[in-house]
């Protein structure tokens, strides 16, 4: 079966440092990637995906993931943080091809020490 | 243009009682999906409308949820009777290709 494995449950930062976090996935060819944010008391927002091409994905916020297929890796990274990237991280994946129902990380929780 | 919206924001009922949610996608959005997150979970799957027809609905935990999906426009997600597992936040979304999903910010549903 798929499966989405976000390995840090809580991450910790200074505001402006920089951001990693991990996202890997159980799957036997490419799928959709995404990665959704959630600010508190909001809903899920959308930061990125990929589908194919370009390995190295662009988003909102100031944020980038690049996939990895050696890896079975989708890590979202940004270069500095701001006290408002406080939020709730979520890496999913879809079977192209598929019914493309999201499977869903646990989820990083992001502090931003100011 | 509007977003996914969700009604109720929050819903607190108690155990045996009957709730409804409602979500209206994105206007033109033909796919509408519900997922549900319960307390220290991951966001799972409930299921899948294309316009009116349920495509998969293979994550409904059981016959106490029914979905709906009126004239291939708005959704709603009916439990009853509500059970204490039940006690989560549901979310809605919706798709125009079937590939990108936008959400809704999702109803949190406490059984009591």
């Amino acid at each position: 079966a798929q499966s989405v494995t976000q390995p840090d449950i809580h991450i910790t930062v200074s505001e402006g440092a920089s951001l990693e976090l991990r996202c890997n996935y159980s799957y036997g060819a490419t799928p959709y990637l995404f990665w959704y944010v959630q600010s508190p008391g909001q809903g899920l927002q959308l930061l990125l995906k990929y589908f194919s091409g370009d390995t190295l994905v662009q988003g909102i916020k100031g944020f980038e993931a690049e996939f990895k297929r050696s890896q079975s890796s989708f890590n979202l990274r940004k270069p500095s943080v701001h006290w408002s990237d406080a939020a709730e991280y979520f890496c999913a994946v879809a079977i192209s091809g598929g019914y493309n129902k999201l499977i869903f990380g646990a989820g990083t929780r992001l502090a931003v020490h100011p | 243009e509007a977003g996914v919206t969700q009604f109720p924001s929050h819903s607190v009922i108690e155990k045996g009682q009957t709730v409804t949610l409602r979500c209206d996608p994105i206007s033109g959005h033909d796919n509408l999906y519900w997922y549900r997150r319960v307390m220290g979970k991951e966001i799972k799957f409930l299921l899948h409308f294309v316009k009116e027809s349920k495509q998969d609905e293979s994550g409904m935990p059981n016959n106490r949820f029914l979905a709906e999906r009126t004239g291939g426009t708005y959704s709603t997600l009916k439990v009853q009777p509500a059970e204490l597992e039940d006690s989560g936040v549901y979310f809605c979304a919706s798709s125009q290709d079937g590939r990108t999903q936008y959400f809704g910010p999702g109803t949190r549903l406490t059984v009591l």
